[in-house]
């Protein structure tokens, strides 16, 4: 079975500031992937980022990076120079063979 | 880049009739297809999987015979809400699993309305 928790339903941040949106995971998988997903209002789900659970290193796209810590089952996003388009509602996920299964979202709110 | 249609976008139909929701994915072939419902500022919720040529596989709790899904080809996946009531009424989304990428993601639809009256 696997489960995702996303503890901050609310995330604030401005214009060009950093901001990082925690998530943590459970997996019984040997073989996993994980993904940051983004629904903006016209809910469009659209991939952020993913990471191979056998890569050491942390996953870059762009302005988003995340924070992998295998170990203690913690896979943070971690957006720099935030921008106004990325207020969005923020899915952390895992995904074993098959199924993808969703943490319950947060909400970045970016002020100007 | 992948995509993945739905059609319609938005939906009403009368308490007791049947709405049939279209997915395709566009630029590439799917054998793996799946089916999620959301409500209101909550997650999404994994109703089903859809296999090519065979049989769905459903989530716990989700009733197989309201939620017909069929996947006739590898571009095509049908989700039929029959005898719809008012509590079906929600934000319906695929997505398709390319089958060349190696990273088990999923390429979503942008999702369909449903609203029952």
């Amino acid at each position: 079975a696997q489960t995702v928790t996303q503890s901050q339903p609310e995330m604030s941040v401005q214009e060009a500031e950093t901001v990082t949106l925690s998530c943590t995971y459970d997996t019984s998988e040997s073989d996993y992937y994980l993904f940051w997903y983004k629904q903006p209002p016209s809910r469009q789900m659209i991939l952020v980022i993913r990471q191979e659970a056998y890569k050491q290193q942390n996953a870059t796209e762009n302005r988003f990076s995340v924070n992998f810590q295998k170990a203690a089952k913690s896979f943070s996003l971690k957006i720099s120079d935030s921008q106004l388009g990325d207020a969005a509602m923020y899915f952390c996920a895992t995904a074993g063979f098959q199924k993808l299964v969703f943490g319950t979202g947060t909400r970045l709110l970016v002020s100007p | 880049g992948a995509v993945v249609s739905q059609h319609p976008s938005w939906v009403i139909c009368k308490s007791g009739t049947s709405v049939k929701i279209e997915c395709r994915s566009l630029d590439f072939q799917a054998t793996t297809m799946f089916w999620y419902r959301q409500f209101p500022k909550q997650s999404l919720m994994l109703m089903a999987t859809s296999n090519e040529g065979s049989k769905a596989t459903y989530e716990q709790g989700v009733e197989k015979d309201k939620f017909l899904i069929n996947h006739a080809s590898l571009t095509l996946s049908t989700l039929t809400v029959t005898s719809a009531h008012p509590e079906d009424s929600s934000f319906y989304i695929c997505s398709a699993r390319d089958s060349r990428s190696p990273f088990h993601e999923q390429y979503f639809g942008p999702g369909t309305r449903l609203t029952v009256t």
